[in-house]
């Protein structure tokens, strides 16, 4: 059974302060993905990572992907009071190639609430 | 970009009542839909795997006959929650996979059970 250890679970921080996640493993996964999901809503993908050591920018955020396709981190820099949401990682298991098909592994999500 | 309907989005039920929630996807073949239960402020517990024209694979703790998931094309796949008491109450929520497409989800359902 693959684990995904995400921490921290609970972040609360003031607008235009820096932040970072982190979801770690002892497992290899061919794939990891990034997802934020508000309230009563379903999660939506920030970015999917595939190279190990690979490291993706989307605006002010920054997500990596550890060398060993074991651990991941998104840092947001500058939060904002829009950020605010719940992050979740996932891994995609090696056998499935790097595609979707197989199930994903998620972390235990971060709850992030950046005060203005 | 690829988009997964989810209807109902909110349903509200008497104990005892079945209850049935359609995961559609809308401009993919989804080959493989996945099935996830979610408590408040926690991540998502996947309950079940569906491949297009098979059963279903629950996983561990999953009552099959509980939650029964068809998955009869490759655009739709339906999960019946079968007499449904106070504690099934939650939100569910799907994804569906195919082709080239990442793992798309829905917009959930809340299921209250009353």
């Amino acid at each position: 059974t693959q684990l995904l250890e995400q921490s921290p679970q609970f972040l609360s921080i003031q607008e235009g302060e820096n932040l970072t996640v982190y979801c770690n493993s002892s497992s290899v996964f061919s794939s990891l993905q990034w997802y934020r999901q508000e309230p009563g809503e379903g999660p939506v993908l920030l970015v999917t990572v595939v190279t190990g050591g690979e490291v993706k920018k989307l605006k002010r955020l920054t997500f990596q992907f550890g060398d060993a396709r074991k651990d991941s981190s998104l840092h947001i820099t500058a939060a904002q009071p829009g950020d605010t949401g719940l992050y979740l990682c996932a891994g995609a298991p090696f056998w499935a190639g790097g595609t979707s098909y197989g199930k994903l592994t998620f972390g235990q999500g971060t709850i992030l609430t950046v005060h203005p | 970009g690829a988009v997964v309907s989810q209807h109902p989005s909110w349903v509200i039920c008497k104990s005892g009542t079945s209850v049935k929630i359609e995961c559609r996807s809308l401009d993919f073949q989804a080959t493989t839909m996945f099935w996830y239960r979610q408590f408040p402020k926690q991540s998502l517990m996947l309950m079940a795997t569906s491949n297009e024209g098979s059963k279903a694979t629950y996983e561990q703790g999953v009552e099959k006959d509980k939650f029964l998931i068809n998955h009869a094309s490759l655009t739709l796949s339906t999960l019946t929650v079968t007499s449904a008491h106070p504690e099934d109450s939650s939100f569910y929520i799907c994804s569906a996979a195919g082709g080239n497409q990442p793992q798309h989800f829905g917009d959930g359902t809340r299921l209250s059970i009353l």
